[in-house]
């Protein structure tokens, strides 16, 4: 798996969107972009993925620059629901068993 | 659907005794994992299985070995717990390489 770099910790107002980047410097042309986040003592949770194009769920948008080396998961309207650490992977789909974690950046939302 | 279960939910091991962590999932997923999370850290992977009858070495394997005997069920086995080994446990379950799916954790002491 390529590496990806998160900054540890970050804050952002309640009700204001959450930008969370991700540098993935490394990654190679078949590698998706995937965040997943864990809310405390709990299983993480998928939240989106994308390869080039940028995406958006109900959850969050992913945008994914052009040249793919970094992305940015965007919480719209933050709650306090969405104080947790948020984990970003690139993983190629198909041919790639492992699933390994980084450290992720915790993302504290202040009232 | 369920989901993936795990269970026991908590445990408490004196030191040398062994146990079998359980996790089923009911999604027909085809790849299981399991991991351990230390209190602040991230996620480690101990062992994966792409599928019945084969399992494969993770990040910290040491202590532990588990079976894929079905698709449903991947359980985790202690021999020999150690202090070292108390932890949270996630087991996850995918299909091939896409989106993960997380049980809600054993709590594992060993005293």
């Amino acid at each position: 798996d390529a590496k990806t770099t998160q900054p540890p910790s970050m804050d952002c107002a309640e009700g204001r969107a959450a930008n969370l980047p991700c540098n993935h410097s490394t990654i190679s042309g078949n590698e998706y972009v995937y965040w997943y986040r864990q809310i405390h003592s709990q299983g993480p949770q998928y939240i989106i993925h994308g390869l080039k194009n940028n995406e958006t769920n109900e959850m969050a948008s992913l945008i994914i620059t052009e040249d793919r080396k970094s992305s940015t998961l965007i919480l719209p309207h933050a709650t306090l629901r969405d104080t947790a650490v948020y984990y970003c992977i690139v993983r190629a789909n198909f041919g790639n068993e492992k699933l390994t974690f980084g450290t992720g950046t915790r993302l504290t939302i202040i009232p | 659907n369920a989901g993936v279960t795990q269970t026991p939910k908590f445990r408490i091991l004196k030191i040398g005794q062994s146990m079998t962590l359980q996790c089923t999932q009911d999604m027909n997923h085809n790849y299981m994992y399991w991991y351990r999370q230390d209190p602040g850290m991230g996620l480690k992977l101990i062992y994966y299985s792409v599928g019945a009858g084969i399992t494969d070495k993770g990040e910290v394997p040491n202590g532990y070995n588990v079976s894929r005997s079905t698709t449903e069920d991947f359980p985790l086995r202690l021999e020999l717990a150690a202090p070292s080994q108390t932890s949270v446990y996630f087991c996850a379950s995918s299909y091939m390489d896409t989106e993960a799916f997380f049980g809600q954790g054993t709590r594992l002491t060993v005293v």
